[in-house]
């Protein structure tokens, strides 16, 4: 029952570098997005994707790109790290009902530092 | 004024109390709303939705009240296992890109 896969689990970064974190679920959702978790916060969320091919800012989207080119992938674009991306990501699926999203299945996490 | 406000905590509590923590939101177009609960340094899990008329699930209970746009976790006979944050999440939308997280409250059940 793999869920959803996050990858790498931890990534330290210079200053300037770019890098990609991966996000795949196998529950077939057409909900995905990812969250930034900082020390003593709530969830914020970064970019969203309804379906393949479509995509859209959350609260926070500015320093990252996302593409959703397949219903199980989501990779989110650091584009220039810099230490105030210096986080927890959490990515995160839901099928879409009557009623609109369901429950939210979070990837274990994604801490990464730039230094 | 953050969109979703809940009790800054922490909360400790003896094993077996009953503990109940809030959550409002200003949005009054808000149309879904939940319970999570996250361990340290773990991902978040969904606890309980919270559905218009209450809903209880064992020992915790969710409530909520639209007309003073707030939502309410009660749980009573405390555990250890129960030591965790609890964030509360509101959606405004059908769409779950519009979900916006609390900042959590911890709480911390002793022996």
């Amino acid at each position: 029952n793999a869920g959803v896969t996050q990858t790498p689990k931890f990534q330290v970064l210079k200053t300037g570098q770019s890098m990609t974190l991966q996000c795949a679920q196998d529950m077939n959702h057409e909900y995905m997005s990812w969250y930034r978790q900082d020390p003593g916060m709530g969830l914020r969320l970064i970019h969203y994707s309804v379906g393949a091919g479509i995509t859209d800012q959350g609260e926070v989207p500015n320093g990252y790109n996302v593409s959703r080119s397949t219903t199980e992938d989501f990779p989110l674009r650091l584009l220039s790290a810099a230490p105030s991306q210096t986080s927890v990501y959490f990515c995160a699926s839901s099928y879409v009902g009557p009623l609109g999203t369901g429950e939210l299945f979070f990837g274990e996490g994604s801490r990464l530092t730039v230094l | 004024r953050k969109e979703v406000e809940q009790d800054p905590g922490p909360f400790n509590v003896p094993e077996g109390a009953t503990v109940a923590f809030n959550c409002t939101y200003s949005n009054s177009a808000s149309q879904s709303f939940f319970w999570y609960r996250q361990d340290c340094r773990k991902e978040p899990k969904l606890l309980m939705s919270v559905y218009s008329s209450g809903n209880e699930d064992g020992r915790f209970t969710a409530q909520l009240n639209r007309a003073s746009q707030y939502i309410s976790l009660l749980i009573r006979d405390s555990k250890l296992s129960d030591s965790a944050t609890y964030l509360c999440v509101v959606n405004r939308g059908t769409n779950a890109g519009k979900s916006t997280f609390g900042d959590g409250t911890t709480l911390t059940v002793k022996p």
